[in-house]
């Protein structure tokens, strides 16, 4: 089965605070994907990576960098943490196969809030 | 501007009956449709998709629809079980050669015992 860890189910930070939320796949996948979760706006995808060190922006980047050194971890960093960035936010990761879109397996997500 | 709309936030249903949920998407070459389901405090699970050359495809109790030339889809659940309660998310993809998946906002079920 492959398993999506993410370092942090709950997170409460400062506005101003530099924030690490850490993702990492077990099955060797090539993509990886951060969305956030908010209510009634459902997953809006923020980064994407399809390499280790590739990195694409989503829909909302804005705010928000990301980090792929090795194939199997891709963090997301908030430089300058603000309270409209509390939210769920999602890691998933993907099996890239050319054109066809491959299942999405999602971490558990981690509920951050600032202050 | 959405591209991919599932304009029922919630839907309740009883325990036994048919659950349809809905999803229309507005990008014609979307070529590829996905429907996740999440429970609370996890994250979403894939669970059944569909090529745009098929209009369905089955697994189980769940059954999901395309109709291409309305740009619309549906996921129907039969019998519905209260297990069945949680966030039901349709997704697309294909749009402009990309395979990144493009959300709806998602529609909560609630089946009732």
């Amino acid at each position: 089965d492959v398993k999506v860890t993410q370092s942090s189910r709950y997170l409460v930070k400062r506005t101003g605070e530099k924030v690490f939320l850490e993702c990492v796949q077990d099955m060797d996948h090539e993509n990886m994907f951060w969305y956030r979760q908010d209510p009634g706006l459902g997953l809006r995808l923020i980064y994407f990576s399809y390499d280790v060190k590739m990195k694409e922006k989503g829909d909302i980047p804005e705010g928000y960098s990301v980090s792929r050194e090795k194939k199997e971890r891709f963090s997301l960093i908030l430089e300058s943490a603000s309270t409209n960035q509390t939210s769920m936010y999602l890691c998933a990761s993907s099996l890239y196969s050319g054109l066809i879109t491959d299942t999405q397996y999602f971490g558990p997500g981690t509920r951050l809030t600032v202050l | 501007d959405q591209q991919v709309k599932q304009n029922s936030p919630s839907l309740s249903v009883q325990e036994g009956r048919i659950s349809i949920l809905n999803c229309d998407y507005t990008n014609s070459m979307f070529d590829y449709f996905l429907w996740y389901k999440k429970y609370p405090a996890e994250g979403p699970t894939f669970l059944i998709s569909i090529s745009s050359i098929k209009d369905k495809n089955e697994d189980g109790r769940f059954t999901v629809f395309l109709n291409k030339s309305a740009k619309h889809l549906s996921l129907h659940i039969v019998p519905s079980q209260p297990g069945d309660s949680a966030v039901y998310f349709c997704a697309a993809s294909g749009g402009g050669g990309s395979y990144i998946p493009t959300f709806g906002r998602g529609t909560s079920l609630i089946v009732h015992p």
